[in-house]
């Protein structure tokens, strides 16, 4: 059973669209990260959001943490094909745990 | 500087057979995480440590699997008469303090057959 719900669990869509992912438990996280990862490649941190309601902006990126740190988002805008890869939540309960790993969410970006 | 390796990228063995997979972490990382990854999904935790203290292990699948990281620098993962069910891609990453960000290696890809 994962303990993070990622959905959809796959997006294709065309460039310039825009889209969201989403990550669901009903833990309370302490913080909680998004990766993305290439094919053959390991995941690369995007973003750390610890802060219940907090927004955080990457360029076209926009993630957002849940009041309740239960949830987070992250919204696309104008994506690129670029942007095609599978991303990847990890939330840490407290302190001194582990991260888990939600199963993340295969996005695809046609030109 | 370099980022975190891994050794060897690809493992091919026999049922039964034993294997240790290597982790060098970024240097200086306090913290070193063991994941197992199928293809398309997210890494499944194994185990971390702190310097070379064993956090955690509730993630490792049985007894054949074991971790040490003596020094609290290089790891490994040994998994003892293996099945075929252990093939995977066995991912390693460090951090530079317990839940900072995560820097992962390229991985080993396990095939038993």
């Amino acid at each position: 059973t994962q303990l993070l719900e990622q959905s959809p669990q796959f997006l294709s869509i065309q460039e310039g669209e825009n889209l969201t992912v989403y990550c669901n438990s009903s833990s309370v996280f302490s913080s909680l990260q998004w990766y993305r990862q290439e094919p053959g490649e390991g995941p690369v941190l995007l973003v750390t959001v610890v802060t219940g309601g907090e927004v955080k902006k990457l360029k076209r990126l926009t993630f957002q943490f849940g009041d309740a740190r239960k949830d987070s988002s992250l919204h696309i805008t104008a994506a690129q094909p670029g942007d095609t890869g599978l991303y990847l939540c990890a939330g840490v309960a407290n302190s001194w745990g582990k991260f888990q790993f939600g199963a993340g969410t295969q996005v695809v970006v046609t030109p | 500087g370099a980022g975190v390796s891994q050794s060897p990228r690809y493992k091919v063995t026999k049922r039964g057979q034993d294997v240790a997979l290597r982790c060098d972490p970024i240097s200086g990382h306090v913290s070193l995480y063991w994941y197992r990854q199928a293809l398309g999904q997210g890494p499944e935790f194994l185990t971390y440590f702190n310097y070379e203290a064993q956090q955690d292990k509730s993630g490792l699948p049985n007894d054949r699997f074991s971790a040490e990281r003596p020094e609290g620098s290089i790891s490994t993962l040994t998994i003892q008469r293996t099945e075929q069910r252990d093939s995977a891609m066995y991912r390693c990453a460090s951090s530079l303090v317990n839940q900072e960000t995560q820097y992962f290696g390229p991985g080993t890809r396990l095939l038993v057959l």
